[in-house]
């Protein structure tokens, strides 16, 4: 079945710091993978999406992501941290043989500090 | 446009009481999707629509949820009797196209409704 792992459910970086979430991913078939971000009391926002093509996917906020099917890895990174990047980060991948919805990771959680 | 939107946004019950939360999906959406987010888990599916049919509904625990799609539009998911375990907050997303639709597609979630159940 289709899963992610998100390695890491907290991470706290400084403000200006390289910011780098880890999401690694299992599929029997060519995936389609999400990140999304979560602010406190808000829906889901979707930061990029990879389905075919470019490897090197570029998302909204200055966010980007990377697919390594070698390494079965779709890693979410910035250059540099914003305090209004503190957020919950979802890693998600999407569900075999059922249109469009998604089978989520547990989250991470990213502290960004002064 | 207008997005996802979900009421109530909070709501607290007693255990084996009953609740029902309403979606109304964006304008021309096609498919509808009713997620569970238990506190410090990521969203889980529990129901994909696509019009008023039933897509995916495998992790709906169909002895004390249902789900219904009113003419193809706004949607609503009832608890009957709730459980402790059901505190979570219930998040509805809804998509332009449908199941086996060709290209790429994006969900656009609601805020949630928190649900505490005592």
């Amino acid at each position: 079945a289709q899963s992610v792992t998100q390695l890491g459910s907290h991470v706290s970086v400084s403000e200006g710091a390289l910011v780098l979430l880890r999401c690694n991913y299992s599929s029997s078939v060519p995936p389609y993978l999400f990140w999304y971000v979560q602010y406190p009391n808000q829906g889901l926002q979707l930061l990029l999406k990879y389905t075919t093509g470019a490897t090197l996917v570029k998302g909204i906020n200055g966010f980007e992501a990377e697919f390594k099917k070698s390494e079965t890895s779709f890693h979410l990174t910035k250059p540099s941290a914003h305090m209004s990047d503190a957020a919950e980060y979802f890693c998600a991948v999407r569900r075999p043989n059922s249109g469009y919805a998604l089978n989520f990771g547990k989250g991470t959680s990213l502290l960004v500090t002064p | 446009e207008a997005g996802v939107a979900q009421s109530p946004r909070y709501k607290i019950i007693e255990k084996r009481q009953s609740v029902a939360f309403w979606c109304n999906p964006i304008s021309g959406h096609a498919t509808l999707y009713w997620y569970q987010q238990i506190l410090g888990q990521g969203p889980k599916l529990l129901i994909q629509f696509q019009n008023n049919g039933v897509v995916d509904d495998s992790q709906l625990p169909k002895d004390r949820f249902s789900a219904e799609r009113l003419k193809g539009v706004d949607s609503t998911l009832k608890i009957q009797p709730a459980k402790l375990e059901d505190s979570a907050v219930y998040l509805c997303a809804s998509s332009l196209l449908g199941q086996g639709a060709a290209g790429t597609d994006t969900q656009y979630f609601g805020p949630g409704t928190r649900l505490t159940v005592l």
